[in-house]
């Protein structure tokens, strides 16, 4: 079953503008990260948020986590064309318990 | 390292077949995962092992659908017999310390069942 979910489903935007895609939960979660997927590829690991962090950087990401409204968000600024793929978020509720990934917004960068 | 590596690429077989698709973990990581990925459900996990060992099978579909992991580097799943239900790509991953932690994704088999 789907955990998170993200919103919009989809996003199209000019190169240099941000792209802001957001993602929520139903239960309490140990981590959420977020993943990136180019067309035809296997998902590639941006960033990871404990639920004790409320935010992270990673270069022209900004991974926020709101553990009050199960939400987090992801922020990417300065789009490039080349940031064109699908972003899935994914939580756990820690143990043995399985990564649960959303299904997904798709960004298009136009250059 | 070479990262998760998964064969076939790509597979096209009839109705009945019987499919393998093989994964070769990164070396170090003790945690295996199988998941599927639909345009209807998105990525679905099917199974996932710890250290060699089974930890749920839950998300696999059918009796139809079986993984088994040799040893700690290599896992295979199997479809027998292969439906036109079954068109997916199929994703292996894994990591070193189960899902609390960076999970690593191969390139994916692209499964078609006509």
């Amino acid at each position: 079953s789907q955990q998170g979910e993200e919103d919009p489903q989809a996003l199209s935007i000019q190169e240099g503008e941000n792209a802001t895609m957001n993602c929520s939960y139903k239960t309490s979660i140990n981590n959420l990260q977020w993943y990136r997927q180019n067309s035809g590829r296997g998902l590639v690991h941006l960033i990871l948020i404990r639920s004790n962090e409320r935010e992270k950087h990673s270069g022209r990401l900004r991974v926020t986590l709101d553990t009050s409204k199960k939400s987090s968000s992801l922020l990417i600024t300065a789009s490039r064309a080349a940031d064109t793929a699908s972003y899935f978020c994914a939580t756990d509720e820690g143990g043995n318990t399985p990564l649960v990934f959303g299904k997904g917004t798709r960004l298009s960068v136009i250059a | 390292d070479a990262g998760v590596i998964q064969s076939p690429r790509h597979e096209v077989t009839e109705m009945g077949q019987e499919v393998t698709l093989r994964c070769k973990l990164i070396s170090g990581h003790n945690s295996l995962f199988w998941y599927r990925q639909t345009m209807m459900r998105g990525l679905e996990l099917l199974i996932y092992f710890n250290n060699n060992v089974p930890i749920d099978d839950s998300g696999m579909p059918e009796d139809r659908f079986s993984a088994k992991m040799p040893n700690a580097s290599f896992s295979t799943l199997k479809i027998q017999p292969s439906e036109p239900r079954d068109s997916a790509v199929y994703f292996c991953a894994s990591s070193e310390r189960g899902f609390g932690n960076t999970i690593y994704f191969g390139e994916g088999s692209w499964l078609t069942v006509v």
